[in-house]
C-alpha cells in the first residue's frame, strides 16, 4: 500500500493487561520505525528494523515491551502487563532507506 | 545527548503573512534534519527533508534552511494560508546508527482568516 496503516486506531486497556499494536509498512519499504508520544508532542524513538531484524532497540523498555516485523506478516509491538504510564499514542513509520519518513496515524493507548 | 528545540511554542499569525519557525539543537553531529506537520489526531507529514551537506530545501511555499555549526533550522512558510494551521515539527537524525530522530517539543501555528 501507499500508506502505512496502524490498527487499531483507539485500544483500552486495564493496568496489568496485555496490549498488541500492529503495523503495516508501505510495500516494499526496508525500515520500520515504532515512536511514542506522550503528552502532547513529546516523541521517543523506541524500536527500528531493517526487513525482519531488529536495528536498534535502545529506546525500549525491555522487561514489558516487545517487537516484530515477520515476512509477509504486519509489524507488531506489545506491551505485557501494561501500566498507566504506558498510556500515548504509537506511531509506526516507514522509508525506504535512510529518506523521509511516512508515518501512520497512531493507536491511541489508554490504560486505565 | 542531542536536545532539539523549537520556538516559539505557539504561534498565531493573520492570513497572508510570512513567517518563521525556529528549530536549534545542541549536537551538530547530525545525519539530517526533517520538518513535520502534525494535525490533530493525525500522524506526521514529513514536509521538508534537508542533509547535513545541504543549507537549505524548497517545497512550494516552504523553505528549510540548516545551519549546522551553530545547530539552527529554520521553516519559512511564505504567504500562510488557513490550512497551513497545525503543529511543526523539526527532528534530526544523529550521524551514526539507525534512523533514530530526536524530536522538538512543536511550535503550534494557527493561520486566521
Amino acid at each position: 500500500g501507499e500508506e502505512v496503516a496502524q490498527t487499531p486506531k483507539h485500544l483500552v486497556r486495564g493496568e496489568g493487561q496485555k496490549a498488541k499494536l500492529y503495523c503495516a509498512p508501505i510495500k516494499g519499504h526496508s525500515y520500520v520505525f515504532w515512536y511514542q508520544q506522550v503528552l502532547k508532542n513529546e516523541f521517543k524513538f523506541l524500536i527500528s528494523f531493517q526487513n525482519e531484524n531488529v536495528f536498534d532497540e535502545t529506546g525500549m523498555p525491555k522487561e514489558r515491551f516487545s517487537a516484530k516485523c515477520l515476512p509477509n506478516s504486519p509489524c507488531s509491538l506489545e506491551i505485557q502487563a501494561t501500566k498507566l504510564e504506558d498510556s500515548a499514542v504509537y506511531f509506526c513509520a516507514s522509508s525506504l532507506s535512510r529518506e523521509k519518513l511516512f508515518f501512520g496515524s497512531g493507536t491511541q493507548l489508554s490504560v486505565l | 545527548k542531542q536536545e532539539v528545540t523549537q520556538i516559539p511554542a505557539a504561534l498565531s499569525v493573520p492570513e497572508g503573512e510570512n513567517l518563521v519557525l525556529n528549530c536549534s539543537f545542541t549536537d551538530s553531529a547530525i545525519y539530517n534534519l526533517q520538518w513535520f506537520r502534525q494535525d490533530p489526531g493525525k500522524g506526521l507529514t514529513s514536509l521538508l527533508l534537508i542533509q547535513s551537506s545541504q543549507r537549505e530545501q524548497t517545497s512550494g511555499r516552504l523553505n528549510a534552511s540548516l545551519d549546522k555549526s551553530s545547530g539552527r533550522s529554520t521553516l519559512y512558510i511564505a504567504a500562510s494560508q488557513p490550512g497551513d494551521s497545525a503543529t511543526y515539527l523539526c527532528a534530526v537524525e544523529r550521524s551514526q546508527g539507525a534512523q533514530k530522530l530526536v524530536f522538538g517539543q512543536g511550535t503550534r501555528l494557527t493561520i486566521n482568516p
